[in-house]
């Protein structure tokens, strides 16, 4: 049974460009969640999809946007780079249900560098 | 607003001996649930344990327990005989219960090192 996978591993860019980081989600999972992990910090949510719709975002601007495929896997893009935006990009994916929460399973996760 | 607060930036221990991490966390909704994850070097977030808080027990899992103490607003990991495999960052999370869109609140980590 395959887990969370990410694509690249790593990614060098510079200021200015665009940038796609794409994830699969565990199987059976149909919630694909982003974080961003800078140098030395915990992961801060960027946003959830699910049904192929952005669920929540947390405190990011609008050049990072999202997309869901109908096969639940899932692309981050972020526009315009800013050498702020050098992290770990990480990758939770989930099962939506009812229960009391929805275990996120996370994928090894795309570095990303902004020179 | 959900906030996780871990203060130890650093934690240096020799093997098979035990080790408390700290996590504080402050929310004003009653239905929550705390994980500690463990992130190695090459990146990916491994789940460790989960404590919800209704939960009447302390979770515990192998090695690793967690010292939840509701009124405090404490979910301390406890790992057990520790070994040199355990050196990585450790993660406290908070997720509350029932939201549509589950995030994890994340602290600021602690780095655990232990030493042969």
């Amino acid at each position: 049974d395959a887990g969370v996978t990410q694509s690249p591993t790593h990614l060098i860019k510079t200021r200015g460009q665009q940038v796609t980081l794409r994830c699969s989600p565990k199987s059976g999972h149909d919630t694909v969640s982003w974080y961003q992990q800078a140098l030395g910090q915990g992961p801060q949510f960027i946003f959830q999809y699910y049904e192929e719709e952005e669920r929540q975002r947390g405190n990011f601007p609008d050049r990072f946007s999202g997309h869901q495929f109908p096969n639940y896997s899932s692309e981050l893009n972020v526009n315009a780079l800013l050498l702020g935006d050098s992290a770990l990009y990480l990758c939770a994916s989930s099962a939506f249900g009812t229960g009391a929460y929805n275990e996120q399973f996370f994928g090894p996760g795309t570095r990303l560098t902004v020179l | 607003a959900q906030k996780i607060t871990q203060t130890q930036p650093g934690m240096f221990v020799q093997e098979k001996e035990a080790v408390t991490l700290d996590c504080t966390y402050d929310t004003s909704d009653p239905s929550y649930g705390l994980f500690w994850y463990k992130q190695p070097s090459s990146g990916e977030m491994i789940f460790l344990i989960y404590q919800g808080s209704y939960d009447q027990q302390n979770a515990t899992e192998g090695r690793y327990s967690l010292n939840f103490q509701k009124a405090r607003k404490s979910a301390n990991l406890v790992i057990s005989a520790s070994q040199l495999g355990d050196s990585a960052m450790y993660f406290c999370a908070m997720i509350l219960a029932g939201q549509g869109a589950q995030k994890l609140v994340f602290g600021q980590g602690t780095r655990l090192t232990i030493n042969p």
